[in-house]
């Protein structure tokens, strides 16, 4: 069964430096998704992504927050200048379509702690 | 910012058990999802639901939509110990076509 995948799985990072969070979504698939989950805490929407451009986003995805998609496989998240408060749980999620029925399938996540 | 009210917050149970767990919207929802996460995993869908007053089961989790399309509630039958886990709830808005809203999640703990 195709799957979502995310490398790596775990990001060490000094506070101020940049990291590349990435994302192999399920192939057929046209809409992509970050969210984010602090230890503990619940999933929180970042940004979804459809057609090359970004379609939402939520107050947590500031000018420090971009997306890519750089070629046709990979769905990246890069955080420019990393602070405390971006230590959490990362999870891409992929989704066929936008019918009610079409399921967003996530990602095993990427642990960020930034130091 | 849209709210999702889940409860309880944990649970902790015999084995054999029923579970029931629930969400309330601040306002109304098209869509109700829920999920279930593993530790170090990410959440894994278990059900959708599409319409007011839906009622749908994945072998012993019931789910139902509620009349108000402002609730939702998951059941557990018999639970058994890989049940283990947080079960989060997730909806969309009629504002939104994208982003799911999540509840904090019940983390449900069996005793053997």
């Amino acid at each position: 069964e195709p799957e979502v995948t995310q490398t790596p799985s775990h990001q060490v990072t000094q506070m101020g430096q940049e990291v590349i969070l990435r994302c192999v979504p399920i192939s057929n698939h046209l809409y992509f998704y970050w969210y984010r989950q602090i230890l503990g805490q619940k999933v929180e929407f970042l940004v979804s992504f459809y057609n090359n451009e970004i379609s939402e986003k939520s107050e947590i995805f500031d000018d420090q927050f971009s997306v890519e998609r750089p070629d046709g496989s990979n769905f990246t998240l890069k955080i420019r200048s990393t602070k405390l408060e971006d230590s959490a749980m990362y999870f891409c999620a992929s989704q066929t379509g936008l019918r009610r029925s079409d399921t967003q399938y996530f990602g095993p996540g990427t642990r960020l702690t930034v130091l | 910012g849209q709210q999702l009210n889940q409860s309880p917050q944990s649970m902790f149970i015999q084995e054999g058990e029923d579970v029931s767990m629930n969400c309330t919207s601040s306002s109304i929802f098209n869509t109700w999802l829920w999920y279930k996460q593993d530790p170090g995993e990410g959440p894994v869908l278990l059900i959708a639901l599409y319409k007011a007053g839906e009622l749908t089961s994945n072998g012993r989790l019931t789910a139902q939509f509620g009349t108000t399309r402002k609730d939702s509630f998951l059941n557990i039958s018999a639970s058994i110990p890989s049940d283990v886990g947080i079960y989060f709830c997730a909806g969309r808005d009629m504002d939104s076509n994208y982003q799911l809203i999540w509840g904090a999640g019940t983390k449900l703990i069996i005793k053997p």
